[in-house]
Order: structure tokens, then C-alpha cells, then sequence
């Protein structure tokens, strides 16, 4: 069964870095979107992407945050400059007309 | 605006009595689609039913059951006969077209803890 792939599952970066997270949606889903939760809290919107450009962002996603689908297969989330409270577990999702389907999350520490 | 309450932070049982786990949720949509999901401590979301806004059936798959009520905005998840297994935190969440680039909105979560 096809699924959403994230990669790393964990990543650590010392705080002022710039981070990539990387996604593989299901091959022929047409929306992406980026998801975090912080440790113990809930799962909270960030961005939603489809043909190219960002279709619905929240208030946490401000000017340190940027999505790219670089080429026919990867969704990126990138973090600028890292702080500290970015330090959480992003999900990565993409849907069909239907149905969303999650990725296993990578957990980024900021040290 | 979209909102689901998850009034349940901390539950624990022992092994083999039924727990209920509550979701009352907000929208001005008429359609909209509901969801539970299971995330055990490894972190992952795991999806255990999706319900739309105009089958108010309850389902029962195994051991667990969804009583989904509109004229309470509530869409409440039992276990029954729990095991230590079934030690989670479990979200509600509430999408208005999960398939069209609209977001999901989650619940803060209950912790679910089964003791043997």
C-alpha cells in the first residue's frame, strides 16, 4: 500500500541552524501539507501546498519557515534559523480528492 | 470557526474494564469529517476511523466503537475490555474536506494509560 514517506525520522540541530525536512507524498496525491506537534501538546496546521504554491498557511508558519517541492517526488519543509521552540515532531501529509494520509513524523530536536 | 475539545487529558484503567474517550468538536460546516487517530509513544499517527458528517451510524470494529451524535457535536470512542496494548494518546480531529487542501484540526489528545 502506497504511503507517506519522512526523512530523518530524527534530527538534531544546534540552535541558528537551517534544517531541511524532507517528505515523499504518495505518488499521484496533488495537496501536500506540513503538520507539527510539540512534545505533549497537540497536532497543529502549519501549511498546505498544491500546483506549486501554497495554498493555506497558519500563524506559526511565518518568514523562518518556506515549503519547496523541488522536483517530481519531494516535499520540503525548511526551517531558516532554528530556535529552540522549534523543537517538536513535524508530519508531513499529502491527499488524493479524498483522503489525507499521514507520514511518520521527524522529531527535531534544537539543541 | 473550526474546533474539536478533548475534555479527557489523563485516563488510566485496568486491563479489561471499557473506557471512554470523549470529542466534541465545533464547525459552522454542514459537511465535515471526523476522525480518530492512535499515537503510541514511537510518535506516529495511526488512523483508526474516519466518519462524515451525514452518517451518523455507530461503528464497531472489534474492540472498538464510535458514537457519532450531531444533535451534541460529540463523535465519542469506547474501548472495550482494553489492554495494555491499547496504552496511547488517542486524538480527535476534524477536517472540513480532508482531500482538497483543507487542514485537519486536532484535539489536544487524551492520554490513555492501562495497567495490568
Amino acid at each position: 500500500e502506497p504511503e507517506v514517506t519522512q526523512t530523518p525520522s530524527h534530527q538534531v540541530t544546534q540552535m541558528g541552524q537551517e534544517v531541511i525536512l524532507r517528505c515523499v507524498p504518495i505518488s499521484n496525491h496533488l495537496y501536500f501539507y506540513w503538520y507539527r506537534q510539540i512534545l505533549g501538546q497537540k497536532v497543529e496546521f502549519l501549511v498546505s501546498f498544491y500546483n506549486n504554491e501554497i495554498s493555506e498557511k497558519s500563524e506559526i508558519f511565518d518568514d523562518q519557515f518556506s515549503v519547496e517541492r523541488p522536483d517530481g517526488s519531494n516535499f520540503t519543509l525548511k526551517i531558516r534559523s532554528t530556535k529552540l521552540e522549534d523543537s517538536a515532531m513535524y508530519f508531513c501529509a499529502s491527499s488524493d480528492e479524498r483522503e489525507q494520509y499521514f507520514g511518520p513524523g521527524t522529531r527535531l530536536t534544537v539543541t | 470557526a473550526q474546533k474539536v475539545t478533548q475534555a479527557q487529558t489523563e485516563i488510566s484503567v485496568v486491563e479489561k474494564e471499557d473506557v471512554t474517550l470523549d470529542c466534541v468538536y465545533e464547525t459552522r460546516d454542514t459537511t465535515y469529517y471526523l476522525f480518530w487517530y492512535k499515537q503510541p509513544p514511537s510518535g506516529e499517527l495511526v488512523f483508526l476511523i474516519r466518519r462524515n458528517s451525514f452518517d451518523e451510524q455507530n461503528e464497531i470494529s472489534g474492540r472498538y466503537s464510535w458514537n457519532f451524535q450531531k444533535s451534541t457535536s460529540s463523535f465519542n470512542f469506547t474501548i472495550t475490555a482494553s489492554q495494555v496494548v491499547d496504552s496511547a494518546v488517542y486524538f480527535c480531529a476534524l477536517s472540513e474536506a480532508p482531500g482538497t487542501g483543507n487542514q485537519f484540526y486536532f484535539g489536544t489528545g487524551t492520554s490513555l494509560t492501562v495497567i495490568p
